[in-house]
C-alpha cells in the first residue's frame, strides 16, 4: 500500500527566507516520488522527481528535495522565497513503473513581503 | 508539442444534466489518468486508461460516473444526472507508456459548476 503525509496544510514565510515543505510517504514498492506545484486556479506544474536515481534532486525555479530512505521523508525546500512561489504544493507517490498515483493533501505556502 | 488539453476550462450545468468533458492527451502519449479536486484539497484518482481499454476505475463513484479513450479523438469523462457535489475540477494527465519513470504531465483542468 502506499500513502503520502504532508505534515503541514499551510506554511507562511518571509520573501526572502528559506521554505521548507515537508513531506512522508510508505510505499510497499520502489517509489517514484514528485513534487507538484499548482496556483491559484490553474494546473500542476512538475517541480522535481525522485525515480531511483541521485537522492537529491534539483528542480525547476530554485527547489530542490532530498529523498531520505531511512525517515521516509521526501522534503521540498528552497533557499530563498519569492513572491511568485505563494501557491499549493503536493508531494505525490507512485511505484515506478506503475500507474497508481497517491496525491498528498497538500501544503500552502504564503510568502509576505 | 502542445502539452495536455482540456476543454471546456469551465462547465456550468444544472442538477440532472449531463456533464462532459474532453482530454486530448500529449502528442505520443497513449496513456490518460483522470482525478477530481474538490475544494481544498488534493486530486484523487478516479480511472486510468488507455486506447479503447479502462485498465484501473477503482476511483470512480459506481454511479452516473463513466470514462472512454477511443481510438480516434480525445478521452471523454462522462457525468450524467449531476448533482450539486460533482462541483470540482478535473484534471486529465497522460503518460507515454507504463515502464517509465511514472511521471504524468496534467492538463489545466476542467472546472465543474452544478447549480
Amino acid at each position: 500500500a502506499q500513502s503520502v503525509t504532508q505534515l503541514d496544510s499551510h506554511v507562511s514565510v518571509s520573501e526572502g527566507t528559506p521554505v521548507l515543505l515537508r513531506c512522508n510517504y510508505s510505499s510497499s514498492y520502489s517509489p517514484s516520488l514528485f513534487w507538484y506545484v499548482q496556483h491559484p486556479n490553474k494546473g500542476l506544474q512538475l517541480l522535481l522527481k525522485y525515480t531511483s536515481a541521485a537522492t537529491l534532486v534539483k528542480g525547476i525555479n530554485g527547489f530542490e528535495a532530498e529523498f531520505k530512505k531511512s525517515e521516509t521523508s521526501f522534503h521540498l525546500t528552497k533557499p530563498s522565497a519569492h513572491m511568485s512561489d505563494a501557491a499549493e504544493y503536493f508531494c505525490v507517490v507512485t511505484h515506478t513503473g506503475g500507474f497508481k498515483t497517491i496525491f498528498g493533501a497538500g501544503t500552502r505556502l504564503f510568502v509576505k513581503a | 508539442n502542445a502539452g495536455v488539453m482540456q476543454n471546456p476550462r469551465h462547465l456550468v450545468r444544472r442538477r440532472g444534466q449531463e456533464a462532459r468533458l474532453r482530454c486530448s492527451p500529449m502528442k505520443g502519449h497513449s496513456h490518460v489518468y483522470w482525478y477530481r479536486q474538490l475544494p481544498e484539497e488534493g486530486l484523487k484518482f478516479m480511472v486510468y486508461l488507455q486506447k479503447e481499454n479502462i485498465i484501473d476505475e477503482s476511483g470512480m463513484p459506481k454511479e452516473r460516473f463513466s470514462a472512454e479513450f477511443p481510438k480516434e479523438g480525445p478521452s471523454i469523462l462522462r457525468i450524467q444526472q449531476v448533482v450539486r457535489g460533482d462541483s470540482a475540477a478535473y484534471f486529465c494527465a497522460s503518460s507515454p507508456e507504463i515502464g517509465a519513470d511514472g511521471t504524468q504531465y496534467f492538463g489545466p483542468g476542467t472546472r465543474l459548476l452544478v447549480l
